[in-house]
Parts: C-alpha cells; structure tokens; sequence
C-alpha cells in the first residue's frame, strides 16, 4: 500500500526556519517525483516544488523559489521541505504529494503538515 | 503561467441532484487537467485525470469532459459523502503546476 507519512505539526516563531519530512512506502521511491503544495487557512491549493528523488533534481514555483528547498534522502525514502524564514502570514498546512508516473497530477497525498508561526 | 477558472465557486444542491462544476483555463492544456476533491480536515484526493480518466477506486457517478481550455467535472447523482470541495489543476506547462480556486459543493 503506497503511503506518504507526514512529520507532525510545528509551531514557529517569527523570522525561524522550519524542516518537515514525507515519510513514502509501498513502493519505489525513486521512480516518482515528490511535490509539496501549500494550503494557507481558509484558502486554496499552490503548488510549490518537485523533487526526483532518483536524481535528486528539483523544480520550484516562481512564488516560492529562494524561500524553500526540497530534498529526499533515498536511503531512508524520506523527502524533505525546508522553510528558511518563517512568518506570521506564512501559516499554512503543508502536503507531500506523490505525481502519478511521469506525470504532472497527483495520486497520493500525506495526511498533512500543520505550520503556525506565531510570537 | 497558466491561470484555471472554476465556476460557480459555491454550488447549492440536494443529493442525488446532478451537478455539472466548470474549470476555464487561459491557456490549452490540451487534455493534461486533473480534478480533486478535498473534505473538510482532510488533505485533496484524485478524482480525475488526463480530463477525462477516473483514479482508483473513483465511483463511476464521478466523470470529466473536456479538452484544450474548458473542463467539466459532473456527479451524475449527487451522495452525501460528495459535500465537499473540488479543485481543478492543470500539468501541460509547467513548472509551475496550477491549480484552479476551488468549488465549493454544498447542501442546499
């Protein structure tokens, strides 16, 4: 059974930087790229970045380049998001999606990252 | 970077209503869009893709037409368990990937 397992929730100060992980099993880690998407409260879905995790080759939205790195570690098939600067507008739910084999649409998501940046 | 339309951006139905959810994109995307259902607390889930080809496991009251710059997502007899919200997202040029904003499906 393919499962994306999300890092627990995190609640940030302002001007921190936060990593948060996507735990992928149930099948081949490095033949499907893993994207993150963001969802502020309230709000609709953005799409950030993507990462092959067999190259480790990576893609940002425009919105989100220089704020944001993704990587995978293939050893422990776990992909990672990194928040550089957090701030009080940038609370937000964070998903690990896995694209459809060569594909640029989703077929499974992690259960969610829950960020709140807060003093 | 593309730019996805959806209307109505509320809808007020019964169940076992028929209902018809628009997605406008500004550019084709010849047959490359998905579609999404999220409920509340709960993170998005595929519905369907390449316009037109229900995921695993979709019930077959979920169906998509369409091609090149209009979607359209129907649900043939609208269940209880499909209050939700759909959101359609295109993969033709990209990066970035886009999504639409969103439609929301409630009781009426």
């Amino acid at each position: 059974e393919v499962q994306l397992v999300q890092s627990g929730a995190e609640v940030k100060q302002p001007g921190e930087a936060v990593t948060m992980s996507c735990k992928a099993s149930g099948y081949t880690f490095t033949n499907y790229w893993i994207g993150w998407v963001r969802q502020m409260p309230g709000k609709g879905l953005e799409w950030m970045g993507i990462i092959n995790p067999g190259d480790s080759d990576t893609r940002y939205s425009p919105t989100f380049q220089g704020r944001v790195s993704i990587s995978a570690d293939k050893s422990s098939t776990t992909a990672y998001l990194q928040w550089n600067t957090l701030w009080a507008p940038d609370t937000a739910m964070f998903y690990c999606v896995r694209h459809r084999h060569g594909s640029g649409s989703f077929d499974y998501w992690g259960q969610g990252t829950l960020v709140t940046v807060s003093s | 970077e593309i730019v996805l339309t959806q209307s109505p951006a509320t809808l007020s139905v019964s169940p076992g209503e028929r209902v018809s959810l628009s997605c406008r994109a500004s550019q084709s995307v010849s047959s490359n869009l998905a579609w999404y259902q999220q409920k509340p607390g709960q993170a998005p889930r595929l519905l369907i893709y390449d316009a037109s080809t229900r995921a695993t496991g979709i019930p077959a009251r979920f169906s998509g037409s369409g091609s090149g710059t209009e979607f359209t997502l129907t649900i043939s007899s609208l269940q209880s368990e499909d209050f939700a919200v759909y959101y359609c997202q295109q993969y033709n040029n990209w990066p970035p990937l886009t999504f639409g904003g969103g439609a929301k499906v409630e009781i009426k």
